[in-house]
């Protein structure tokens, strides 16, 4: 089975831009977890989509939201961003609640 | 909260000694606990979990952890490092009462000597 893949790998973008991150998820997979990791506040949960629906969500501004699609694959939308959201923006997929994630490589933002 | 510490930040073992890596955790109920392995730019690689049962687990790679309730603690053992195991390790709780949720601890980044 194809691992989790997330597009693009790599990002530059500017203070007060949007982005979009995609992720698509190992098949059969209905869960889909999102985290960021920077150096200073290491790996923190942001949200999760299962079925389409966000069934959890962390501690992060309104500027961080997400969706899923019936396909599964998810994406996260920032808006107006900050020098503080470059990170690494990590995916997770996982077949039920309660199971093990699986993560994909990651999108490296850096906003300038 | 719940909370996971790891209270190394760097550790370095020579090529063949053994390895232990600590995490402690604070979860109200019965945990799932996890290890992950994180090699530079890359993503994150689940080595082993522990949700109910047999407290000694296995994982790929050769690792095992192992479950102590009485001192909140899920360590990281293996018996014989190679150099290939050089990476950051990362020790997590899994919330799973609303879903899948996993807090993570800080990491240890493994050094090892040859």
């Amino acid at each position: 089975k194809a691992g989790v893949t997330q597009t693009p790998r790599y990002l530059i973008k500017t203070r007060g831009q949007q982005v979009t991150l995609s992720c698509s998820p190992i098949s059969g997979h209905r869960s889909v977890s999102w985290y960021q990791q920077t150096p200073g506040q290491g790996l923190q949960f942001l949200f999760e989509y299962f079925s389409e629906t966000q069934r959890n969500k962390g501690n992060f501004p309104g500027r961080f939201s997400g969706r899923q699609f019936s396909n599964s694959r998810s994406e996260m939308n920032v808006s107006t961003l900050e020098l503080g959201d470059s990170a690494l923006y990590l995916c997770a997929s996982a077949d039920r609640t309660r199971g093990e994630q699986y993560f994909g490589p990651g999108t490296r933002l850096t906003v300038t | 909260a719940q909370s996971v510490t790891q209270p190394d930040i760097h550790i370095t073992v020579s090529e063949g000694a053994s390895l232990e890596l600590r995490c402690n955790y604070s979860y109200g109920a019965t945990p799932y606990l996890f290890w992950y392995v994180q090699s530079p730019g890359q993503g994150l690689q689940l080595l082993l979990k522990y949700f109910s049962g047999d407290t000694l687990v296995q994982g790929i790679k050769g690792f095992e952890a192992e479950f102590k309730r009485s001192q909140s603690s899920f360590n990281l053992r293996k018996p014989s490092v190679h150099w290939s195991d050089a990476a950051e390790y990362f020790c997590a709780v899994g919330e799973m009462e609303y879903g899948n949720k996993l807090v993570f601890g800080a990491g240890t980044i493994l050094r090892v000597k040859s």
